[in-house]
């Protein structure tokens, strides 16, 4: 099946600092979709990216959907206390209903 | 405008014990999801539904089931709980199978359920 590999797995941080994360994927997608996921919440929609080479900002936040169309990568500018949490990359390579593949998660911890 | 509601949020079985975990949504969505969510895992599916009455199984079926007879709910059923079924479990939903410009995929609030 499809692999998403998330980088990095955690970041210690300090308040303001910039923050970068990735996915790659072994295989061609046609979405890549960005979820942040604060404790005892489900995940929330950050960033959605639909055509390759598209960059997309939402506030502080930046994504960009690879070139080749394997990877995605997200960025936060300085950071403030409340970017804590998990971050979620996500891929769809079909039309087809078998959902969305998930990286594993970057948990985000910044230290004022 | 509740959005994707589950219930329970915590639960606590015993192996062998049966139980069903509730998800509904009230904005019309088509597509239906089940997820599980293990630490170091991140987010794996389950079951999904495109539609009242259409079912089909995800990344990691076994040992549940689903049923769609409305719209509005999709609930996820543990015929004979093991403990290795003990996770994080979210639903999630979508106007349509399809993701484009608003439409993703929006998820509850997760339930959380132990297998001792």
């Amino acid at each position: 099946g499809q692999q998403l590999n998330q980088s990095p797995q955690s970041m210690f941080i300090q308040e303001g600092e910039d923050v970068s994360m990735n996915c790659t994927s072994s295989s061609i997608f046609n979405t890549w979709l960005w979820y942040k996921q604060d404790p005892g919440e489900g995940p929330v929609l950050l960033i959605a990216l639909y055509k390759a080479g598209e960059l997309t900002s939402n506030g502080r936040l930046t994504a960009q959907f690879g070139i080749t169309r394997k990877d995605s990568f997200l960025n936060i500018s300085a950071s403030i206390p409340s970017d804590v949490g998990i971050y979620f990359c996500a891929g769809r390579s079909g039309g087809g209903a078998d959902g969305l593949t998930f990286g594993k998660g970057t948990h985000l911890i910044i230290q004022p | 405008n509740a959005g994707v509601t589950q219930t329970p949020k915590f639960q606590v079985l015993k192996t062998g014990q049966s139980m069903t975990l509730q998800c509904a949504q009230d904005m019309n969505h088509e597509y239906m999801s089940w997820y599980r969510q293990d630490p170091g895992m991140g987010l794996r599916l389950i079951h999904y539904s495109v539609g009242a009455g259409i079912t089909d199984q995800g990344e990691v079926p076994n040992g549940y089931n689903v049923s769609r007879s409305t719209t509005e709910d999709f609930p996820l059923r543990l015929l004979s709980a093991a403990p290795s079924q003990t996770s994080v479990y979210f639903c999630a939903s979508s106007y349509s199978k399809y993701y484009s410009g608003a439409n993703v995929l929006t998820f509850g609030a997760g339930s959380r359920l132990t297998v001792l």
